[in-house]
């Protein structure tokens, strides 16, 4: 089956502590993102990559990190999670760049305490 | 910077009503637009795909238009039920800008038996 996997898909964590929501596709996508989605705000875009190596800041990267260092694989990384980074997240991947259809995962919520 | 922006923020109807979920952009340099539906805790699922160069996808009781010019689009619901109840967000691929993704808040939709 056709899938975005996110884990973990519940976390609180404290103010500081490194942590990683891991992201995993099955589909040999090329593009793969990461969303947030706030209340009032919508869903706003973080980190994109276009293929293995490539990465790229969306809106609101302050406070993150990405690697692609394989294709199915965009972990994100929290250094020193804040508060404010309170949120939904989502993984999603398409097959390119180019607008195919996006498929995304089940969503991370987070809260930082 | 694209905007989108998504009228009405939410609709309440009784079931078997026709509907029309608006969306417009305001960069009309995009590359595509997409149609999601979001459930309640839920990933976004996609709905319909217009590439720039399209005017309209169907795909069941849904027919979504796209007018780039204007930088609209509309998503028609036909014969509404119950299970049509949902989130629905619209997406643009700023053609200018690779990669990225820029989604309207949704319009919350409730069709009632």
């Amino acid at each position: 089956e056709a899938q975005v996997t996110q884990n973990p898909r519940y976390l609180i964590t404290v103010t500081g502590k490194k942590l990683t929501v891991t992201c995993s596709q099955n589909m040999n996508h090329e593009y793969m993102s990461w969303y947030r989605q706030d209340p009032g705000l919508g869903l706003r875009q973080i980190y994109y990559s276009m293929n293995v190596e490539v990465t790229d800041k969306g809106d609101v990267p302050e406070g993150y990190k990405v690697s692609r260092k394989e294709k199915r694989n965009f972990p994100l990384i929290l250094e020193s999670p804040s508060p404010n980074q309170t949120s939904l997240y989502f993984c999603a991947s398409s097959l390119s760049w180019e607008g195919n259809t996006i498929y995304f995962g089940e969503g991370s919520w987070l809260t930082v305490v | 910077k694209q905007e989108v922006t998504q009228i009405p923020a939410a609709l309440s109807v009784p079931e078997g009503e026709n509907l029309v979920l608006n969306c417009s952009f305001t960069d009309s340099a995009i590359y595509n637009l997409q149609w999601f539906r979001q459930d309640p805790g839920k990933g976004l699922t996609s709905l319909l795909l217009i590439q720039s160069s399209q005017r309209e996808q169907t795909s069941g009781r849904l027919n979504a238009s796209l007018d780039k010019s204007s930088g609209r689009s509309t998503l028609y619901i036909a014969a509404s039920q119950p299970g049509d109840s949902a989130t629905y967000l619209c997406a643009v691929y700023r053609g200018s800008t690779l990669g990225r993704l820029y989604f309207g808040r949704g319009t919350q939709l409730t069709v009632w038996p």
